[in-house]
């Protein structure tokens, strides 16, 4: 029973022009969504994070924008960047458990 | 500014053998989660600390796994009797709140 969606296991974007990463999640209890960026061998890097009471939240080139209706946030970079090619998991917290549910990632590449 | 470490960082052994991995959190969390992530897919939930008190275990963590934080610091995570389904990477994060910050794991390979 996977609660959290990332459909697209891989996008690649040109660099300058706007990475959008798409989540999609099934349980209404989750009340805090974040997106972690993962380099290969390393641990997740905390990225942004937005609250369910929200419906945007940006911090310099990243957005992410949450759609409690259709159950769906998205993840904005733009411009992107070479750096910032990476895997990107969402997460939800779910506050009973105080558990991340990840989903499964998305692999961004960005071509120079 | 010292974020959350684990050590080892890689772990190879074989079926049968006992492991154990430590982390140590940002000091001033009092929140300790452990993750287990294998190939292709994101990390998923094993057990979560508040201080030294476990509040909260996956059906993913067995018998054979134990998790302890003696003294609401560093938490330790063992493996008894290791299968091949245990080879993963193992994570660890801290917290104050809903951001939990993650360590860089330790990758055990079970031969």
């Amino acid at each position: 029973d996977q609660q959290v969606k990332q459909n697209s296991p891989s996008l690649s974007v040109q660099e300058g022009r706007i990475s959008i990463l798409n989540c999609d999640y099934t349980n209404s209890m989750f009340d805090y969504f974040l997106w972690y960026k993962k380099y290969p061998a390393e641990g997740p890097t905390f990225l942004i994070s937005i609250s369910s009471i929200k419906d945007k939240n940006e911090d310099g080139r990243f957005t992410v924008f949450l759609n409690k209706s259709a159950k769906h946030l998205s993840l904005h970079i733009v411009p992107s960047q070479p750096g910032d090619s990476a895997v990107y998991f969402c997460a939800a917290f779910l506050g009973g458990a105080q558990k991340l549910v990840f989903g499964q990632g998305t692999r961004l590449t960005i071509n120079p | 500014d010292t974020g959350v470490s684990q050590d080892p960082r890689h772990k190879i052994t074989k079926r049968g053998q006992n492991v154990t991995f430590r982390c140590d959190p940002i000091s001033e969390h009092n929140r300790l989660y452990w993750y287990r992530q294998t190939l292709g897919q994101g990390p998923e939930f094993l057990t979560y600390f508040q201080n030294e008190a476990q509040l909260e275990k996956s059906r993913l963590l067995s018998d054979r796994f134990s998790a302890e934080r003696p003294k609401g610091s560093f938490s330790t995570l063992e493996i008894q009797r290791t299968e091949q389904g245990d080879s993963a990477m193992y994570l660890c994060a801290s917290s104050m709140s809903e951001t939990q910050y993650f360590g860089p794991g330790t990758r055990l390979l079970v031969l």
